[in-house]
């Protein structure tokens, strides 16, 4: 079973920032947390990952809460072609990755 | 160009005849996997492989099988498909799996796979 929860879906205007909520209130101390996205059939695409700073690349924004029990994936500037299911993953090195059903984020015009 | 090359793309066969899927990476990864998605379960692991001649089952593992005689390449096969292999199948490789660097995972484009 996945060890994250994430909403079924989301939407999000154009331009806005979209903001990806996950619960993983049951991490452990040596797991990531890790982010993918899959548009339409294709195969995921890795985003960000981040242990419990705060992490921010080309792609998005990782915030983790202090407790680390839930994070949030930023998109700043959202368009079109963000429109994609979202896996938020716990992991630690070594250990398979457990796709949930991730987030259906709904870009809008 | 680094990628995760799954071929055929598309496959429609029936039951009972034997197929294998590739997959190649140029990475030079040593950790490869397999995953199947079907709707409304999201994608499910098969089989993995930490290395050359090292492989291991994943959640979904009955009815398939894999090889890895070489770093690059990590076959999947069917041995006698049946009609609820029909789904669209994924390969996957990283870097180094359980080192201190990123073991971010590359993903093929998918073969989607369909057993009459």
């Amino acid at each position: 079973d996945a060890k994250t929860t994430q909403p079924t879906s989301m939407d999000c205007a154009e331009g806005r920032a979209a903001n990806l909520p996950c619960n993983h209130s049951t991490i452990s101390g040596n797991e990531y947390v890790y982010w993918y996205r899959q548009i339409h059939s294709q195969g995921p695409q890795y985003i960000i990952h981040g242990l419990k700073n705060n992490e921010t690349n080309e792609m998005a924004s990782l915030i983790i809460t202090e407790d680390r029990k839930s994070s949030t994936l930023i998109l700043p500037h959202a368009t079109l072609r963000d429109t994609a299911v979202y896996y938020c993953i716990a992991a630690s090195y070594g250990q398979n990755f457990v796709f949930g059903p991730g987030t259906r984020l709904s870009v809008l015009p | 160009e680094a990628q995760v090359t799954q071929n055929p793309r598309y496959l429609i066969t029936v039951t009972g005849k034997k197929l294998t899927v590739t997959c190649s990476q140029n990475m030079n990864h040593e950790y490869m996997s397999w995953y199947r998605q079907d709707p409304g379960l999201g994608l499910r692991q098969i089989y993995y492989s930490m290395n050359v001649e090292v492989t291991d089952k994943g959640d979904v593992p009955e009815g398939y099988k894999v090889s890895r005689k070489e770093k690059r390449n990590f076959p999947l096969i069917l041995e006698s498909p049946s009609p609820n292999q029909t789904s669209l199948y994924f390969c996957a490789s990283s870097l180094v799996y359980g080192s201190s660097s990123t073991d971010t995972q590359y993903f093929g484009p998918g073969t989607r796979l369909t057993v009459l």
